[in-house]
């Protein structure tokens, strides 16, 4: 595809419940951020990867949330035991390298509702 | 103080006004500055990269005071689809991490 895939562009979940959110990258980017946006709130940092190297975790708020990328492309988020505060969209945004002069380019989010 | 901050407005406009946003950042080693266009339940796209010597594209004008730690953006003969939220993105030096500011809400009503 040309732009970053995010899915489930929509996710309704229990409190309690564990949730896997997905995001592919443009192809051949080798930076991967993800974002999450509250209602009425700025974008969040969350974790960035960069190639094969250490993910920079700094953004995660609890060890609840957990992220790994496979083979250098797709991206996977993970929540466990979600609560209502982790209510947002979560956006995946992926650029060519990551660092200065590079774009980013966002997916259209996954929206997560704990119920 | 946050690393990025905004006015959120909202700014309410006419059609054809000029309008300007401004964006301060605390981080004097920051390096790279950018636009974003955010629409409602949109995920954010860029609208200009912000350059030393200021850059502009049609009505579109961005500038950056280091000096002050500003960055500006200003749009003339604003149109309707031009109302949505604009992020103000700032990137350290040798960070790979861009920092977001709220957002600043622009309405342009007929």
């Amino acid at each position: 595809g040309a732009g970053v895939s995010q899915s489930p562009s929509n996710k309704v979940t229990e409190k309690g419940k564990d949730v896997e959110l997905r995001c592919d990258p443009i192809s051949g980017h080798t930076a991967l951020y993800w974002y999450r946006q509250s209602l009425g709130q700025g974008l969040e940092f969350l974790i960035y990867f960069q190639g094969n190297s250490a993910p920079d975790k700094s953004g995660l708020p609890s060890d609840r949330f957990s992220a790994e990328r496979t083979g250098g492309s797709v991206s996977t988020l993970t929540i466990q035991r979600t609560q209502q505060e982790d209510s947002a969209v979560y956006l995946c945004a992926s650029s060519s390298q990551g660092g200065a002069g590079n774009t980013i380019y966002f997916g259209e989010g996954s929206w997560l509702t704990v119920v | 103080r946050k690393e990025v901050e905004q006015d959120p407005g909202p700014f309410n406009v006419p059609e054809g006004a000029t309008v300007a946003f401004n964006c301060t950042y605390s981080n004097s080693a920051s390096q790279s500055f950018f636009w974003y266009r955010q629409d409602c339940r949109k995920e954010p796209k860029l609208l200009m990269s912000v350059y030393s010597s200021g850059n502009e594209d049609g009505r579109f004008t961005a500038q950056l005071n280091r000096a002050s730690q500003y960055i500006s953006l200003l749009i003339r003969d604003s149109k309707l689809s031009d109302s949505a939220t604009y992020l103000c993105v700032v990137l350290r030096g040798g960070s790979y991490i861009p920092t977001f500011g709220r957002g600043t809400s622009l309405i342009v009503h007929p």
